[in-house]
Parts: C-alpha cells; structure tokens; sequence
C-alpha cells in the first residue's frame, strides 16, 4: 500500500491554457474524491466516483471542470481554458467502500495559474 | 444542506495543558463525524470518526471527540498537549441519506507553545 499519489505536485500555466492532473488511489478503493483547498479554507467538494460512475458533482463546478475514472482506477481533473481564481491546491482522496469509513488523501497538486 | 462550523481560527495552548478544538455541525439526517490533521507541506491525515455508538472517540496520538447531537457539537480533545501537535486541524461531516459528499470547516490552527 503505497498511499494516494499526485500527479504532478506544482504546475504553472498560463491563463486560458488546459491543464490535467491525475490521481492515483489506494488500490481496494472504490471510491475517489477530488477537493479543492485554497489558502485559509478547508477542501472544498468538487466530485466523486465510486468505481467508474461519477456520482456527484459539485454546483460550484463550471462546465470547464471535468473529471473522469475510466476504469474505476485512476481519475484525472481536466481543467479548460484556466483562469487565476483556479489556482488553489487540487487534492484527491480515496475510500473503501463502507459507510463509515474515512478517506486517504494524496499530497496534491498546487496549480498556479498566471 | 449539510455544514460545518469551526469558529476558532487559532487555537494557542502550553505544552502539557489540556487542548480543545470546536466543531458544530448541521445536516438532515444522523452525521458522519470525521477529524482530520494538516501538517506543512503534507496531506491531510485521519484522526478519528464518529459514526454511532459510544459519544467519546478515541483516535491517533491520544487525541479524542465527543459527540454531544443535542449541541450539534463534535469537539476534538487531548489531555495533555505536545509541541508536535501543532499543525492546521479540520472536521468533517456527511450524512447518511445515501450521499457520499462530505463536508469539511474552514480549519483551526492549533499552535502549542513550549
């Protein structure tokens, strides 16, 4: 067991560029989150799969957000024609598939956008 | 909708004195009640959950919380603090209406002076 993986930790990008980051769980994880976290905030909720159906999507997510799990393994967010109030800490975290249980979050991904 | 309150951006506390982080919560139905823990430059780490049963819940490095649901209150404790124990502190919540959507505060920020 390796833990939640990050890819790649920092990336800068020019306004309007796309940006993906992938994530990697924990390998018996059914279920994958992804967050956003800027200075002085708690991870805010942006999707979730479990297995490779997309379950819920956050309304604070524009139609230049998309995430994907194709094979119920690894996810990448995409993120279109990027804008400066992008730029956060991107995190993802993975789950087993009972009810209660916690999640295990990744180092994430500082996405700086100029 | 489901919420959560951290009211305390800072907590100071001597090394050795007993430390207290606030969390108030609010969802529809019975909470999922999660600690998690920031360190510098890593990912968030659990703590430790309530999800039924006794209302005191022991955790990782000797932390604990009480559950108390006619306060709406799921406060994290520790008898006696350490140095080491300073870092950036976040509660979680989600309920149990078939959603896997958690909701996390906006964070404490525990500094423990020696």
């Amino acid at each position: 067991d390796t833990g939640v993986s990050q890819d790649p930790r920092h990336k800068i990008t020019k306004r309007g560029q796309n940006v993906t980051f992938r994530c990697d769980p924990i390998s018996e994880h059914n279920r994958l989150y992804w967050y956003r976290q800027t200075l002085g905030q708690g991870p805010e909720f942006l999707t979730y799969f479990q297995n490779e159906a997309q379950l819920e999507k956050s309304r604070l997510l524009s139609d230049r957000f998309s995430a994907e799990r194709p094979k119920g393994s690894f996810s990448t967010l995409e993120i279109q024609r990027t804008e400066q109030g992008d730029s956060a800490m991107y995190l993802c975290a993975s789950s087993p598939g009972l009810a209660g249980n916690e999640q295990y979050f990744g180092p994430g991904t500082r996405l700086t956008v100029t | 909708a489901q919420s959560v309150a951290q009211p305390e951006d800072q907590v100071n506390v001597a090394e050795g004195n007993p430390l207290t982080v606030k969390c108030t919560y609010s969802v529809s139905g019975n909470p999922y009640l999660f600690w998690y823990v920031q360190y510098p430059n890593r990912g968030l780490q659990f703590l430790l959950k309530y999800i039924t049963g006794d209302n005191l819940v022991k955790g990782s490095y000797g932390f604990e919380a009480e559950f108390n649901k006619s306060q709406t209150s799921f406060h994290l404790k520790k008898p006696s603090a350490l140095v080491s124990d300073s870092a950036l502190y976040f509660c979680a919540v989600r309920d149990d209406s078939g959603t896997y959507k958690y909701i996390f505060g906006t964070g404490t920020r525990l500094k423990v002076l020696a």
